[in-house]
């Protein structure tokens, strides 16, 4: 199974500032031959289902807003909020998509500082 | 709108068993692979299974956690894909989402879920 690992377990930043997750996988979710990487970010709310955000690593979903950035490749990425507002405030998870078992990391609560 | 729906859950006794609906609307069902999730309370998400199209072959595939006591399944004609949960334990106490994915092609990132239903087991 690959295992992914979040960090940090929660971060507080301020309004208008950056925040940034890290997201690691214990095997590489690059496929070689397209350059391709199977990650995927969603944020959740209180009580909401998750929304996804990123997928293949970069790509924005539709209606995300641009200030939401993904990155990384092999087996390091990176979420990055780039001017915190306050709807942002929620828990963020990755996912690998590469093989079964799909697999999440613990999360990252984003808070207002 | 497009949307999915669960229903089903509620409070069931251990080893007992219990069948979640996913419904869809405002898409052609049957052109997706759909999945579960689960979050247990305050923890984070968990995969569950999936079923693929049939254009994908409609073959499933389960968490080890699950697998032998769960099963997915999907009427088309009806929009619902179900998970059937036998023999539950405690530690299968969580939130269920159904969630779709994102594009026809195949690739497991999700773009589309449900609110999720609360399954529950206790005596």
């Amino acid at each position: 199974d690959i295992v992914m690992t979040q960090s940090p377990d929660s971060l507080a930043v301020s309004l208008g500032e950056r925040a940034t997750i890290n997201c690691k996988s214990s095997q590489s979710v690059l496929n070689t031959s397209n350059n391709d990487k199977y990650i995927a970010w969603y944020q959740q709310k209180p009580g909401q289902p998750p929304k996804l955000l990123i997928y293949w690593a970069s790509t924005r979903e539709s209606g995300v807003p641009d200030r939401f950035s993904g990155s990384g490749s092999g087996t390091d990425f990176t979420l990055t909020i780039s001017s915190l507002q306050a709807e942002d405030v929620a828990v963020y998870y990755c996912q690998q998509y590469y093989s079964t078992p799909l697999t999440f990391g613990a999360g990252t609560k984003v808070e207002i500082k | 709108e497009v949307q999915l729906v669960e229903s089903g859950g509620g409070l069931v006794q251990p080893g007992r068993s219990l069948r979640l609906s996913c419904t869809g609307s405002g898409f052609t069902f049957g052109d997706y692979a759909m999945s579960w999730f689960r979050q247990a309370p305050g923890k984070g998400l968990e995969w569950v299974g999936f079923i693929r199209s049939k254009a994908y072959g409609g073959t499933t595939e389960y968490a080890a956690s699950v697998k032998g006591r769960f099963a997915i399944s999907r009427d088309d004609s009806k929009s619902i894909a179900y998970l059937q949960m036998n023999s539950l334990k405690s530690e299968d106490t969580a939130v269920y989402y159904c969630a779709r994915v994102a594009a026809v092609i195949l690739h497991w990132y999700f773009g589309l879920w449900g609110r999720g239903t609360l399954v529950t087991v206790s005596s």
